[in-house]
């Protein structure tokens, strides 16, 4: 069964203290990783697509890579305005159209 | 260019009653989903849209129901609520045609079932 597993569940770092969040996977054939971002009451917002190991994607402060089993998202020198949950989701091979989604990681990102 | 627009933005119900939302996606793209967002839970698949046929749904009860329209807008129903479907309701588009597999996500209607 397809699965994704993200860790922590929180992480608090001070401002400007780098870090990773993990997101372990089990799909059967990865036709793509998402990163997103979700702040609370809100929509998802797409950070990156990911489609093979390897493969590394930056925006900002945020760099997100891809292993066959597990992808990370580097955050460099956060700052407050980047506390939010990151939710990672894969899309398997076949074409379900479904997203499966871990449950997140909390953020927060103290002055 | 505007994103993907969800409406209403509340919905409050009583146990028994019937819900409709409402999903507009972004221009261009043919694909509509739908998932659940529950507190404490994770996000779930609901339904698949594509070109006016349901593709693919989730493991919800058939009381969870939808449409696409010819213009791509898309509609939630759920039937006979139970306080349990109090969730987040999330709308997603898409369009190979115009970017990879990425969906994109509305704001979401936060359905209440009392």
């Amino acid at each position: 069964e397809d699965q994704v597993t993200q860790s922590p569940e929180a992480l608090r770092l001070q401002e400007g203290e780098s870090s990773s969040l993990n997101c372990s996977y089990t799909v059967s054939g990865l036709r793509g990783l998402f990163w997103y971002r979700q702040d609370p009451g809100k929509g998802p917002e797409f950070l990156f697509t990911l489609y093979s190991a390897g493969e590394e994607k930056e925006k900002e402060r945020l760099k997100a890579t891809l292993t066959k089993k597990e992808s990370f998202l580097h955050i460099t020198a956060p700052k407050p305005e980047d506390s939010a949950t990151y939710l990672c989701a894969v899309q398997g091979s076949s074409n379900t159209g479904k997203l499966i989604f871990g449950q997140g990681t909390t953020l927060q990102v103290k002055p | 260019e505007a994103g993907v627009t969800q409406s209403p933005t509340h919905l409050i119900k009583t146990r028994g009653q019937q819900a409709t939302l409402r999903c507009s996606p972004i221009s261009g793209h043919t694909s509509v989903y739908w998932y659940q967002q529950a507190l404490g839970l994770g996000l779930q698949f609901l339904l698949w849209y594509d070109e006016g046929e349901e593709r693919n749904r989730g493991n919800f009860p058939p009381r969870f129901s939808g449409r696409q329209f010819p213009n791509y807008s898309s509609e939630l129903n759920v039937n006979a609520l139970e306080l349990e479907d109090s969730a987040l309701y999330l709308c997603a588009s898409s369009s190979m045609a115009m970017s990879g597999y990425e969906q994109y996500f509305g704001p979401g209607t936060r359905l209440t079932v009392t």
